[in-house]
């Protein structure tokens, strides 16, 4: 059983289309972090979420954290074939990154 | 802006062969990380230094070993490779870090994929 499940774990949609992909827990976290990892290459930090609650915003990407802290969405606006990619949440847990499996996004032009 | 660099990109073993993968970078990041990827897994960490000349293990240490004897070097050994150990492996480092602070933003390279025939 993995402390970090994502879904949907793959999700192909048409650019324009709007989507949400979900980050869970049953534990509680004073942090997490969203990656985004492109083929061939290695994840980059899209943002990190510290309070309950936070909602941040990065251009058409709206991520979110659960008021109890356990749980985060990312909500994709219009989107792009660029945004295509794997989507991965993180926590920390004493000096480690834990990670969830991923969601597979593809935005078919 | 080099960042992170792995070296090789691609190696193919056979069995019980032992290699080394190579990870430096130029950041000053005093902590340095090996993950490996498998599909549906997810990222599983091998092995993390917090500084020169200290290591830990993560969730899957068993088949690998590693050394920091720089801050900007931090290599990867598989003894005596396996097929199990078929995969992309990454290395990732950040800033100083404290059980408070927490990991922050880890920069990874670009991966070494790796076949054990």
């Amino acid at each position: 059983t993995q402390l970090l499940e994502q879904s949907p774990q793959f999700l192909s949609i048409q650019e324009g289309e709007n989507l949400t992909v979900y980050c869970n827990s049953s534990s509680v976290f004073s942090s997490l972090q969203w990656y985004r990892q492109e083929p061939g290459e290695g994840p980059v930090l899209l943002v990190t979420v510290v309070t309950g609650g936070e909602v941040k915003k990065l251009k058409r990407l709206t991520f979110q954290f659960g008021d109890a802290r356990k749980d985060s969405s990312l909500h994709i606006t219009a989107a792009q074939p660029g945004d295509t990619g794997l989507y991965l949440c993180a926590v920390d847990s004493n000096y480690q990154l834990i990670w969830g499996a991923g969601t597979k996004l593809i935005i078919k032009p | 802006n080099a960042g992170v660099t792995q070296t090789p990109k691609f190696q193919v073993l056979k069995t019980g062969q032992s290699m080394t993968l190579q990870c430096a970078q130029d950041m000053n990041h005093e902590y340095m990380s090996w993950y490996r990827q498998d599909p549906g897994m997810g990222l599983r960490l091998i092995h993390y230094s917090v500084g020169a000349g200290i290591t830990d293990q993560g969730e899957v240490p068993n088949g690998y070993n590693v050394s920091r004897s720089t801050t900007e070097d931090f290599p990867l050994r598989l003894l005596s490779a396996a097929p199990s150990q078929t995969s992309v492996y990454f290395c990732a480092s950040s800033y100083f870090i404290t059980r408070q602070s927490g990991t922050g933003e880890l920069f990874f390279g670009e991966g070494s994929r790796l076949t054990v025939l």
